[in-house]
């Protein structure tokens, strides 16, 4: 199994532009989330998802959106990208609390690589 | 809303010390609690997860304590080495994670 994976890895924006992060995982996970990283601080939650079809917003869900059209794969998306969103994005995947198999830990995340992104 | 707190922030020690380190959360109501190291520029490796039904979970010269009434988490490195030197982060689990900003330690040769 891949795990999580994340696609791009490093990203370099201009001021107003746009783009997609994507996060796939291959665990049949029900529950995916994007996280940031700034420096000196822990992550924060940008917006997660507790199903196919779902989203909610997090702690720092201002000026990113997101899309769970499938399971495995969980979207976000930049529209007007700011030198403020600067970070390092990481998504994670975890099963629900009765979604897993027997013995596995409820809600225990899965982290993908990071990727790194640099707005001008 | 839930606050974490890792206390010290960095951390310096000579080789061969034993590692304490903190972690505080404000709401009690959790699922699990989790600790990761991260090396810089790197992504994260979950090194023990807490039950909240646990008082304490081991791995190697890792353990860990929970004691959920107080919102307190303690990660014990013993006999530390070079290559512990890394940033470690508590995160709290009520089905979303709640992090500290971490401690980062380094261990002197």
């Amino acid at each position: 199994n891949a795990g999580v994976t994340q696609t791009p890895k490093f990203r370099v924006l201009k001021t107003g532009q746009s783009m997609t992060l994507l996060c796939a995982q291959d665990m049949n996970h029900e529950y995916m989330y994007w996280y940031r990283q700034d420096p000196g601080m822990g992550l924060r939650l940008i917006h997660y998802s507790v199903g196919e079809g779902t989203t909610a917003k997090g702690e720092v869900p201002d000026g990113y959106n997101v899309s769970r059209l499938k399971k495995q794969n969980f979207l976000l998306g930049l529209e007007s990208a700011a030198p403020s969103q600067t970070s390092v994005y990481f998504c994670a995947s975890s099963y629900s609390k009765v979604g897993g198999p027997k013995f596995t830990n409820s809600y225990e995340q899965y982290f993908g690589p990071g990727t790194r992104l640099t707005v001008t | 809303k839930q606050e974490v707190t890792q206390i010290p922030a960095a951390l310096s020690v000579p080789e061969g010390e034993n590692l304490v380190l903190n972690c505080s959360f404000t709401d009690s109501a959790i699922y699990n609690l989790q600790w990761f190291r991260q090396d810089p520029g790197k992504g994260l490796t979950s090194l023990l997860l807490i039950q909240s039904s646990q008082r304490e979970q081991t791995s190697g010269r890792l353990n860990a304590s929970l004691d959920k009434s107080s919102g307190r988490s303690t990660l014990y490195i013993a006999a530390s080495q070079p290559g512990d030197s890394a940033t470690y982060l508590c995160a709290v689990n009520d089905y979303k994670l709640s992090f500290g900003a971490g401690t980062t330690v380094t261990v002197r040769a």
